[in-house]
């Protein structure tokens, strides 16, 4: 059962341009939500992460959108640069268990000159 | 940021042989360390949850007979893929969670790919 839906599986954005990635849950459990960022042959940097009591959370260029009601968050980066390009990962996971992660299918983005 | 090693970044071995990765976290203890498997173009998978002094738990259909976890100490998980086979060729990434169970953060290793010949 996958109980993290992301979307779109890839995704190509103009330089400059605002590059969207959306992710779902089932789990109204869940309590965290980060997404991280994975260059070719590299491990998953933590690129930001919210909580459920705000709905909003920006940090520099990237924004993170969180909808309690509908069960979805999702990720907007700013003024896309071609060093941006990377696969990006939504997660979700519960405080006070084993803090396991569950991800997102994951997203791959171009940003084109 | 907190900094997770992993060693060696790659290897190659022959099948049938044992391979022992290493996962530090270099500037925060680390109670529970996770390890994932990845292959091309595909998600994480995590395969088990490590906590310092006590046995890893396992995820469904991931053998812990095949994949050994030790977790000696705050900053040092290992995974050793024993009497590896091609099929066990793939991208092997470690993750530390930083402070305490109200803390979720977990930061990643750089990974190992693993090519079992």
């Amino acid at each position: 059962q996958q109980q993290v839906k992301q979307s779109p599986q890839s995704l190509i954005v103009q330089k400059g341009g605002i590059s969207i990635i959306n992710c779902a849950y089932e789990n109204t459990a869940f309590d965290y939500f980060p997404w991280y960022q994975q260059f070719p042959g590299k491990g998953p940097a933590l690129l930001i992460a919210i909580r459920p009591d705000v709905s909003e959370k920006k940090e520099g260029r990237f924004t993170i959108s969180f909808n309690k009601s509908a069960k979805q968050f999702s990720l907007h980066i700013m003024d896309s640069q071609p060093g941006d390009s990377a696969t990006y990962f939504c997660a979700a996971s519960i405080t006070g268990t084993a803090s396991k992660l569950t991800f997102g299918t994951g997203t791959r983005l171009q940003v084109t000159l | 940021g907190a900094v997770v090693s992993q060693h060696p970044s790659r290897v190659i071995c022959k099948s049938g042989t044992s391979v022992k990765i290493e996962c530090r976290s270099l500037d925060f203890q680390a109670t529970t360390m996770f390890w994932y498997r990845q292959f091309p173009k595909q998600s994480l998978m995590l395969m088990a949850t490590s906590n310092e002094g006590s046995k890893a738990t396992y995820e469904q259909g991931v053998e812990k007979d095949k994949f050994l976890i030790n977790h000696a100490s705050l900053t040092l998980s290992t995974l050793t893929v024993t009497s590896a086979h091609p099929e066990d060729s793939s991208f092997y990434i470690c993750s530390a969670r930083a402070g305490d169970g109200g803390i979720e953060t977990q930061y990643f290793g750089p990974g190992t790919r693993l090519l079992v010949l």
